[in-house]
């Protein structure tokens, strides 16, 4: 059973950038027969995609997000992360990373709040 | 954009419920997907491919589709299938887009 765990600083100050890592246990991104992908959920909101990975780095964002975010993978490590910069108040959210399977979102982690503040 | 019906959805276990989706963009019935979240948890896959159940998903789940619209009916409602439900559907365009999400509450 494949299991993915977010892991980051619950706290960023405005402006600075988030970085966030998503572990995953029980298979392998080097296997190359899925996405990774990053996700969003705004306090009492719906679901925003953020982007997603493959095991040779390639990407594909949300186009709303493409100038702040960068994705990156590192398979000797089975762990994949996320960059978002100039973080503002507007982006505080609990952060998912999920498997892409089948044109779907299969496996999620627990999520990560992160919240925004000075 | 995903557009979800209705906002809330109020009934009794035992009952059936059905959730309705409707894209603003046409693609094929493949790239629609449903989740179950409940609170506090991460969103859980129910169905793929518009009628596909995802592993482990009991059978009362059951989803249908067509290229601008997406139905999920839940027969025989059980006390833990009340929650928000939420279609997605992916385009080369937009990535993964999802609905503003149905909640399904007890009458």
């Amino acid at each position: 059973q494949v299991q993915l765990q977010e892991s980051g600083p619950g706290q960023v100050k405005p402006s600075q950038t988030l970085s966030l890592t998503c572990s995953v246990s029980g298979g392998a991104i080097s296997s190359g027969s899925y996405y990774w992908s990053w996700l969003r959920q705004h306090p009492g909101k719906g679901l925003q995609w953020l982007g997603y990975i493959d095991y040779s780095g390639r990407t594909n964002y949300n186009p709303s997000l493409q100038s702040r975010l960068t994705l990156s993978v590192d398979t000797s490590r089975n762990q994949f992360f996320l960059k978002l910069t100039s973080m503002t108040a507007a982006d505080t959210a609990v952060y998912y990373c999920a498997r892409v399977g089948a044109l779907a979102l299969d496996f999620w982690g627990q999520g990560a709040l992160v919240t925004v503040s000075p | 954009v995903l557009t979800q019906s209705p906002g809330t959805l109020s009934l009794s276990p035992g009952e059936r419920a059905t959730l309705s989706c409707r894209a603003s963009q046409t693609v094929s019935s493949n790239y629609f997907a449903w989740y179950q979240q409940k609170r506090g948890q991460a969103p859980r896959l129910l169905i793929y491919g518009a009628s596909n159940r995802a592993s482990g998903i009991p059978d009362r789940f059951s989803g249908s589709g067509s290229s601008t619209d997406c139905t999920l009916t839940i027969t025989r409602l059980e006390p833990e299938d009340f929650a928000v439900y939420y279609c997605q559907q992916y385009t080369s365009s937009t990535g993964y887009i999802f609905g503003q999400g149905t909640k399904l509450e007890i009458k």
